[in-house]
């Protein structure tokens, strides 16, 4: 079954800390992998998009890691801001093989982040 | 370069009715996916337009239904509306959708209330 889990579920990090959100997926074949920030009751954001080849990628303070081969992603966050409290969510891609066709986007339940003063 | 709008931003409806949400694309985009968003479930796939033809669906039942203009814009139906159907409806556009590493934009959302 194709599913992408996310930990923590919720993480609660004071202002300039670092934190390190997980995402661990059995989507295959694999096509990317992608994070989004949400803030609340708005539409999601993407932070970035990695493919099979790449292990890493940035984005301003966060940093995207992928390793393919046990199938594990994390988001890395720099001296925190409180403007960075939202959920993240990851966000897989597989291929055509399993989606009669086209790319289908399979979503994590999300971890949300408060960063307190 | 306008994003993804989607309209009405906030909406209450009583159980039984039926409602029709809109989403425009950002020009040039073709496809237009639709997605529900609930505190339990996280974000749910519904479907996929390209072209106006649907091609992907997710596990919803047959009272969700859509369909996409020959502009791009796209609107999904609910009828006979259940108090379960309250979540944030947001959709996403691309310029393909089924591309391998196509990015894909949300709009803002529709908030639906079901009372």
């Amino acid at each position: 079954k194709n599913q992408v889990e996310q930990s923590p579920q919720s993480l609660i990090i004071l202002e300039g800390k670092n934190c390190t959100l997980q995402c661990n997926y059995t989507v295959s074949p694999f096509s990317n992998l992608r994070w989004y920030k949400q803030d609340t009751g708005r539409g999601p954001v993407s932070l970035t998009i990695m493919t099979f080849s790449e292990n890493t990628k940035s984005n301003g303070r966060y940093t995207a890691t992928l390793d393919a081969d046990t199938k594990q992603s994390s988001l890395h966050i720099t001296a925190s801001q409180l403007s960075d409290s939202a959920s993240y969510i990851c966000v897989v891609s597989g291929s055509t093989m399993f989606s009669g066709g086209y790319n289908k986007l399979i979503f994590g339940a999300g971890t949300r982040l408060a960063v307190h003063p | 370069k306008a994003g993804v709008t989607q309209t009405p931003r906030y909406l209450i409806k009583t159980r039984g009715q039926q409602v029709t949400l809109s989403c425009s694309p950002i020009s040039g985009h073709r496809s237009v996916s639709w997605y529900q968003q609930t505190p339990g479930q996280g974000l749910q796939f519904l479907f996929e337009y390209f072209s106006e033809t649907q091609r992907n669906k997710g596990n919803f039942p047959g009272r969700f239904s859509g369909r996409q203009f020959s502009n791009s814009r796209s609107e999904m139906n609910v009828s006979t509306l259940e108090l379960g159907d309250s979540a944030l409806y947001l959709c996403a556009s691309s310029l393909a959708g089924g591309s391998v590493n196509t990015e894909a934009f949300f709009g803002q959302g529709t908030r639906l209330t079901v009372v």
